[in-house]
Formats: C-alpha cells, structure tokens, sequence
C-alpha cells in the first residue's frame, strides 16, 4: 500500500510560469516531509523541507506548502527555469523514536518548456 | 568533502553472478542505506544501517545482504543477481534518521 502518493507522473509548464507538484500521504503519523530533485545520471539531491508544526516553508523560488487535515503537500517553483527539469520526489517521515527511514513517492517528471 | 561515493558505476553480470557494491561518505553520518530504482517505481529501500555493525531490513531485501564493518562504508552484496535485480542502486547517509539524506551518484546495474 503505498503511503506517499505523487498521482501525476508528469507536467509540463512554460519558463517564467509557476509549476506546482502535489503530494498526498496516507499514514497519519508522518511529520517531517521533503522534497527532492532528481537529474538523470545523478542521485537524488535535497531540496526542502517542511515539519508538520508548520504549514509553509519557503526558500528562494522554491516554496512548499502542507495541509495536514487532508494529508497533502505541494511544492510550488516561481518563476519556472529550464533548468528545473528535473524529476522531484516528494517523502515524508516519521521523527519519533525508532524511526530511521523515509517514504518515498515515485515522483513527478517536471519539464519547463523555454 | 567528497560527500558519498558509490563504486563502480556500472556493471554487468551474468545471472549466477556475485557482486558487492561499495558506498563511502566522508560526512560521519551515522544512518546509511541503500535504495533501489525502477522506472515507475520511485526509491524503494533495500537495507540501512543506524551505526557500524547494525543493520537492518527495508521494503525489498529479498536477495540483497549488507555489510557495515566501518562507519563510513556501507556495503550492499548481490550473492546470486537475477534479472530482476537489474535497475539503478543509490546510496544515502543522514546525520539523523528520518530527515535530510544525501545520496550518491548511483550504480547501474544489468543482469542478463
């Protein structure tokens, strides 16, 4: 059963527009939540973060937004550049005791049209 | 600060084959793991590691052994590769758990 959810497996934005990737989670009980960003031939890399006492957390272009009561986020990226085509992964953990991993969704193809 | 390194590349083997692929970080982190990924199907975790000599199991081990002997190598063994270990294997360490990893370069596997 999958407990991180990224239902669109592709998008498509003009440069200079905004591009907005959705996240939905299942399991209750997570608290942390991050997104990553992924080129080909290259891992993963971080991009940002958000804990569950907040409900926005911005840096730069890059702006993520948490909404627990319907157990979705979104990673909202102004203006788009080329440059962040990329395929983003959103995950979420749990920060409690005996915790040591993340859940992954399977991620969003984003591809910003120059 | 190389960060973490994973070793080789890529690979072919023959089915029946044995391999060991070698991740290194030069963060002292004390988490570690190893994640596989298959088109469609996002970073699934294979085995982690919380500190030198613990280990344990993730979502797909079945077929997959680890070793951490030193902190700062991890170690995921492939004793009998099948097909169906062919993908790309990534590995991440953190400072804490369940927060930020840092990932390496990955290893593209192909078993034929």
């Amino acid at each position: 059963d999958q407990q991180v959810k990224q239902n669109s497996p592709s998008l498509s934005v003009q440069e200079g527009r905004i591009s907005i990737l959705n996240c939905d989670y299942t399991n209750s009980m997570f608290d942390y939540f991050l997104w990553y960003k992924k080129y080909p031939a290259e891992g993963p890399t971080f991009l940002i973060s958000i804990s569950s006492i907040k409900d926005k957390n911005e840096d730069g272009r890059f702006t993520v937004f948490l909404n627990k009561s319907a157990k979705h986020l979104s990673l909202h990226i102004v203006p788009s550049q080329p440059g962040d085509s990329a395929v983003y992964f959103c995950a979420a953990s749990y920060s409690g005791a005996g915790s040591y991993q993340l859940t992954f969704g399977k991620g969003t193809k984003l591809s910003v049209i120059p | 600060n190389a960060g973490v390194t994973q070793t080789p590349k890529f690979r072919v083997l023959k089915t029946g084959q044995s391999m060991t692929l070698l991740c290194a970080q030069d963060m002292n982190h004390e988490y570690m793991y190893w994640y596989r990924q298959d088109p469609g199907m996002g970073l699934r975790l294979i085995h982690y590691s919380v500190g030198a000599g613990i280990t344990d199991q993730g979502e797909v081990p079945n077929g997959y052994n680890v070793s951490r002997l030193k902190k700062q190598n991890f170690l995921l063994g492939l004793e009998s590769a099948a097909p169906s270990q062919t993908s790309v294997y990534f590995c991440a360490s953190s400072y804490l758990g369940p927060y930020e990893q840092y990932f390496g370069p990955g290893t593209r596997l192909t078993v034929t």
